[in-house]
């Protein structure tokens, strides 16, 4: 069964548009939760972290926590073609260290 | 800015092989991890540190080990190389300390080791 869960994609948008990216976890107790972008070949850069229930921006990026639905998303606005890249989600679990990532969405930003 | 520096982009190694794969980072963190990254599979814990000389299995610890003698620097052994072993390694690091708990801190990685094993 897995944890955290995001729809592999691909999640295509114009240029300009809002990207919405949404992400499920199954742990109740998660405290601590992570956004990560990864292009093609290359490592997870972390985009943004949040551990309150809320909204927090940061430039065009806002992370969204619902912990009593146990949802997490981002959301990308004034998406531009370089935004083009898979996006983990990653959540602490129920054990002490583990953080555990969704598989990723893959978003294309068209020109 | 955080600084995690893995010691090859591109490996190619024999099967049977003892394989060594260096991480170092420069931001005095306390927590650092070895992950691999398999098509389909996403990111899997090989090993974890949360301080000099302690090692924590993670999820897939067999076939590999792991040595932490200074506080920077956490390197990835590959006893006796297998072709199973061919994937993209990933290194990363967190505090352990401050506001959040010890492992609440985000992770920060680096550019990654593609070891391909023939």
């Amino acid at each position: 069964q897995k944890e955290v869960e995001q729809n592999s994609g691909p999640l295509s948008v114009p240029e300009g548009a809002i990207a919405s990216l949404n992400c499920t976890y199954s742990d109740r107790v998660s405290q601590s939760f992570f956004w990560y972008r990864q292009y093609s070949g290359k490592s997870p850069e972390l985009i943004m972290s949040i551990y309150s229930n809320g909204d927090k921006e940061d430039g065009r990026f806002t992370a969204q926590l619902n912990k009593a639905s146990q949802y997490v998303s981002l959301l990308i606005r004034d998406s531009q073609p370089s935004d083009s890249a898979t996006y983990l989600c990653a959540v602490r679990g129920d054990s002490s260290y583990k953080l555990i990532f969704g598989s990723g969405t893959r978003l294309l930003v068209r020109p | 800015d955080v600084k995690v520096t893995q010691s090859s982009r591109y490996l190619v190694k024999r099967t049977g092989e003892k394989v060594f794969l260096e991480c170092v980072q420069d931001m005095d963190h306390e927590n650092m991890f070895w992950y691999r990254q398999d098509p389909g599979l996403g990111l899997r814990l090989i090993y974890f540190s949360y301080d000099v000389k302690m090692k924590e299995k993670g999820d897939i610890p067999e076939g590999y080990s792991v040595s932490r003698e200074k506080k920077e620097r956490f390197s990835l052994i590959l006893e006796s190389a297998s072709t199973n072993q061919t994937s993209m390694y990933l290194c990363a690091s967190s505090f352990r300390h401050g506001t959040r708990g010890a492992w609440d801190q985000p992770q920060h990685f680096g550019d990654g080791t593609r070891l391909s094993i023939l």
